[in-house]
């Protein structure tokens, strides 16, 4: 167990629908990053937050959007979805505002399955 | 932007063989490396990583040397298990906002 939790596990809609994934960090960790996961293209990053400020912007569609709450919990909103979002989508933290130096933790991600 | 270059699987191997998946970087100067590994229906999970040039990082038997030179950082075991069967992704920490992934290689290891 990673510590990092996310939810829903699995999550199945229809095209134009809009959808909220959410993750809590483990404990102590301030930064959380959104990847997304998919068959043909590997693992893309999407966007990072360090204390609740956007940190850094990957490849993240303009329909897609992210916050990062007090408590430090997450939340990555996607609209107007198209049959190409179906993947995986994976929330990581870590203590350390620059992820490239230290161990990212990883949930277990979330299976997004439009229609 | 910085990428990061695997071998593409699927690697199918006998239990006990060797197993070697090469890895190569494009980042400049001295980025961290790691290898993730991520098992059926989990999330990633770090398994070794390397911060400076000739460094070896090793875990569960797995090992991979920074070869700075080469921008290599290559997984080998000497002796695989039925339970490695996994993806495994190699990454670099090169930028300090993120951390980029290959595409991930899966090893399937048969009795």
């Amino acid at each position: 167990d990673s510590g990092v939790t996310q939810t829903p596990k699995h999550l199945i809609t229809a095209t134009g629908q809009r959808v909220t994934l959410r993750c809590s960090p483990r404990s102590g960790d301030l930064s959380v990053y959104w990847y997304q996961q998919s068959l043909d293209q590997g693992l893309q990053f999407l966007i990072q937050y360090y204390n609740g400020e956007e940190r850094a912007k990957g490849n993240i569609l303009e329909r897609f959007s992210a916050q990062q709450f007090p408590d430090l919990h997450s939340e990555l909103n996607l609209s107007s979805l198209e049959l190409g979002d179906s993947a995986l989508y994976f929330c990581a933290s870590s203590v350390v505002a620059s992820a490239g130096t230290g161990e990212l933790f990883f949930g277990e991600g979330s299976r997004l399955t439009v229609l | 932007g910085n990428s990061v270059t695997q071998m593409e699987g699927p690697v199918t191997l006998s239990e006990e063989a060797f197993l070697t998946i090469n890895c190569t970087y494009t980042a400049t100067g001295y980025p961290s490396l790691f290898w993730y590994v991520q098992y059926p229906g989990e999330g990633l999970q770090l398994l070794l990583k390397a911060t400076k040039a000739d460094d070896k990082g090793s875990n569960k038997g797995f090992e991979a040397t920074y070869r700075k030179e080469t921008t290599s950082f290559h997984l080998e075991k000497g002796s695989v298990q039925v339970s490695d069967s996994a993806v495994y992704f190699c990454a670099e920490g090169g930028g300090y906002q993120k951390v980029t992934f290959g595409t991930g290689t899966k090893l399937q290891v048969i009795p």
